[in-house]
């Protein structure tokens, strides 16, 4: 089936750095890639779709200019988060979907983020 | 908005059992409901899809069900294993996002 990868799966940083993180597709081509944001004890929350070639789509309350997207191309998208701080800790995750009118979503493994 | 919930949020049942997990959502203009599967620390890993056209998906032990006009999905574990301990979650899909349901904590017991 369809994969997607992300690194790092895990990551602690201190605060006030930034910290990327990659979602690639590895066997097909994804015009839009959607990052999630998990705390503990929560549900995946949708913070921003990512579309190739263009600006991320970010949701309400989701700060664009901390969490910066990048889709340079059609297999890989960047999540940045600028000025960490120890409120940013959570689980970040990517999905995929494999094409147009398909939507079976795919999951990369997600990122451990701590901020300390 | 779509709104998500999961029933139970955790569940602690004896190897061998069959046991169903609930999901309701608000907005029954979907275009498909997605079942995954999380442990702890990881990624998701996609259980059953189905499309807003169907009633029913099965995949080995497991089968999931969809009534959209009643805003509700289940999916249907059959003898349960100490390997399926994880959380399960279910989404519903709109066509271009996900929105999640808070989970529920399986633990099966050997």
């Amino acid at each position: 089936g369809a994969v997607v990868s992300q690194h790092p799966s895990r990551v602690i940083c201190k605060s006030g750095t930034s910290v990327k993180i990659e979602c690639r597709s590895l066997d097909f081509q994804a015009t839009t890639m959607f990052w999630y944001r998990q705390f503990p004890k929560q549900s995946l929350m949708l913070m921003a779709t990512s579309n190739e070639g263009s600006k991320a789509t970010y949701e309400q309350g989701v700060e664009k200019d901390k969490f910066l997207i990048n889709h340079a191309s059609l297999t890989l998208s960047t999540l940045t988060v600028t000025s960490a701080h120890p409120e940013d800790s959570s689980f970040y995750i990517c999905s995929a979907f494999l094409g147009p009118g398909n939507t079976e979503a795919f999951f990369g493994q997600g990122t451990r983020l701590t901020v300390v | 908005k779509q709104e998500v919930t999961q029933i139970p949020a955790a569940l602690s049942v004896p190897e061998g059992e069959n046991l169903v997990l609930n999901c309701s959502f608000t907005d029954s203009a979907i275009y498909n409901l997605q079942w995954f599967r999380q442990d702890p620390g990881k990624g998701l890993t996609s259980l059953l899809l189905i499309q807003s056209s169907q009633r029913e998906q099965t995949s080995g032990r497991l089968n999931a069900s969809l009534d959209k006009s009643s805003g509700r999905s289940t999916l249907y574990i059959a003898a349960s294993q100490p390997g399926d301990s994880a959380t399960y979650l279910c989404a519903v899909g709109t066509g271009n996002q996900f929105y999640f349901g808070t989970g529920t904590s399986l633990t099966v017991i050997p």
